[in-house]
């Protein structure tokens, strides 16, 4: 099975940087996604990781650590725009998770002038 | 735009009815997903295919059908709904289900249902 773990709401001010945290306990871990959802639009792709580190992507970063099942989503330079909810995704690749990708409840982040 | 269509936007059914939501994606993928989405809930995976194939039937109640005439559209068909069901629906698709950096999951807008 799976279990994803991210925090509900976070809020955070316009030029600054926030961290968004994703913890995940699964049989067959075979890459973490971030995912951008605007209210009432499609989830966006940001960011995959499959080996431990960090993917840089402009204002966007995500880090991994496998050992400790742990992720982070970094957002630098906030803008308003941001303001949207984030979603941390794990690929299961054991025999029942069939690679399919399993989703967290999401992380809404507000962003305030 | 995603590449994603999924249509109707927003749906009201009774629990006696029966429609249909449609889905159809322009991007040549092979693979294609229903998802649900509640209210402070994770996206919960019901249906993929591949190749129009069904490969995953996530423990979904049999009054959701899926149907995929080929690899591009996709439809889930309900009937006897509950209010509990009531949620965005989710159409995604891939281009195969072994998702990879170069490989992800593009999502529809969503079809958002309410059954009264």
């Amino acid at each position: 099975g799976q279990n994803i773990d991210q925090p509900t709401e976070m809020t955070a001010t316009e030029g600054a940087i926030v961290q968004i945290n994703c913890t995940y306990q699964t049989s067959g871990f075979n890459g973490l996604f971030w995912y951008q959802q605007h209210a009432g639009e499609a989830p966006t792709f940001l960011s995959y990781n499959v080996l431990d580190g960090l993917e840089e992507k402009g204002r966007f970063s995500s880090f991994l650590s496998r050992s400790k099942g742990y992720s982070y989503l970094l957002l630098k330079e906030l803008q308003m725009k941001d303001s949207a909810s984030y979603l941390c995704a794990v690929r299961d690749g054991s025999q029942t998770g069939a690679n399919n990708l399993f989703f967290g409840t999401g992380t809404r982040l507000t962003v305030i002038p | 735009e995603t590449g994603v269509t999924q249509t109707p936007r927003h749906l009201v059914m009774g629990m006696t009815n029966k429609k249909s939501l449609k889905c159809e994606q322009h991007l040549g993928h092979n693979a294609m997903y229903w998802y649900k989405q509640s209210a402070k809930k994770p996206l919960e995976l019901m249906f993929v295919y591949n190749f129009k194939e069904q490969t995953e039937n996530n423990s979904v109640p049999s009054r959701f059908s899926p149907e995929c005439p080929n690899s591009s559209h996709l439809f889930l068909h309900l009937h006897t709904l509950q209010p509990e069901d009531s949620a965005l629906y989710l159409c995604a698709s891939s281009l195969d289900p072994r998702v990879s950096r170069g490989n992800t999951i593009y999502f529809g807008e969503g079809s958002w249902l309410t059954v009264v």
